[in-house]
């Protein structure tokens, strides 16, 4: 089996700040994902990346960057926080394409914007 | 463009019965039906999907999901439930070969024991 880990688990920062999350997996998969939840509205793709230094955006990357430096690592940084955007960024990650693969999620990091 | 709809946000029953959780989607090519269980405080876990063949599926923890292609549907059940059972269903999907997956907005599944 493997492992997602995030950091930190609570991130809280000023409005107009840039905050960091990262995530680690070592399941050795090729995908991964960096999704918000909120509440009452599901799961919203923010970017995703298929393989090192491959970046795709999702439904909801305005606002946001990410970076895929290494196979196991996929961070994610709010440009320019907003207390709008207080949520719950999941990190995920698959073998290879959703569609055929279950996706491993992380536990969450929960951004807070005072 | 794929979308996901749990129509219910909240369903609570009592232990002992027989659970079914909505879902319907829409799609423009053949759809991947997935669904995610989130216990309280812990990440999304995988419970089951469909990707072709028989459209009962079976998945861990003695849940179950049908799909209907006639009503696009892909209910999830179990029965009888269990209060351990408590927690957040999301149902999502992909189309083939895309990484793209779209959640629903979830349902809260309370079992009173």
């Amino acid at each position: 089996g493997g492992i997602i880990t995030q950091t930190p688990k609570f991130l809280i920062g000023q409005e107009g700040q840039k905050l960091t999350l990262k995530c680690q997996q070592n399941f050795n998969h090729d995908t991964m994902y960096w999704y918000r939840q909120d509440s009452g509205k599901g799961l919203r793709l923010i970017y995703y990346s298929i393989t090192e230094n491959d970046l795709q955006k999702g439904d909801l990357s305005e606002g946001y960057d990410a970076s895929r430096e290494k196979k196991s690592s996929f961070s994610l940084t709010v440009t320019s926080a907003q207390k709008n955007e207080m949520a719950v960024f999941l990190c995920a990650s698959s073998l290879g394409t959703v569609s055929g693969n279950t996706l491993y999620f992380g536990e969450g990091s929960r951004l807070i914007v005072v | 463009a794929q979308s996901v709809d749990q129509p219910d946000a909240h369903v609570t029953l009592s232990e002992g019965a027989s659970l079914e959780l909505r879902c319907s989607y829409s799609y423009s090519a053949a759809p991947y039906l997935f669904w995610y269980v989130q216990y309280p405080g812990q990440s999304l876990q995988f419970l089951l999907k469909y990707i072709t063949g028989d459209t009962v599926v079976k998945g861990t923890k003695g849940f179950e999901a049908e799909f209907r292609k006639s009503n696009s549907s892909f209910n999830l059940k179990k029965s009888p439930a269990h209060w351990s059972d408590s927690a957040k269903y999301f149902c999502a999907t992909a189309t083939g070969g895309n990484n793209k997956l779209t959640f629903g907005q979830g349902t809260v599944l309370s079992v009173i024991p």
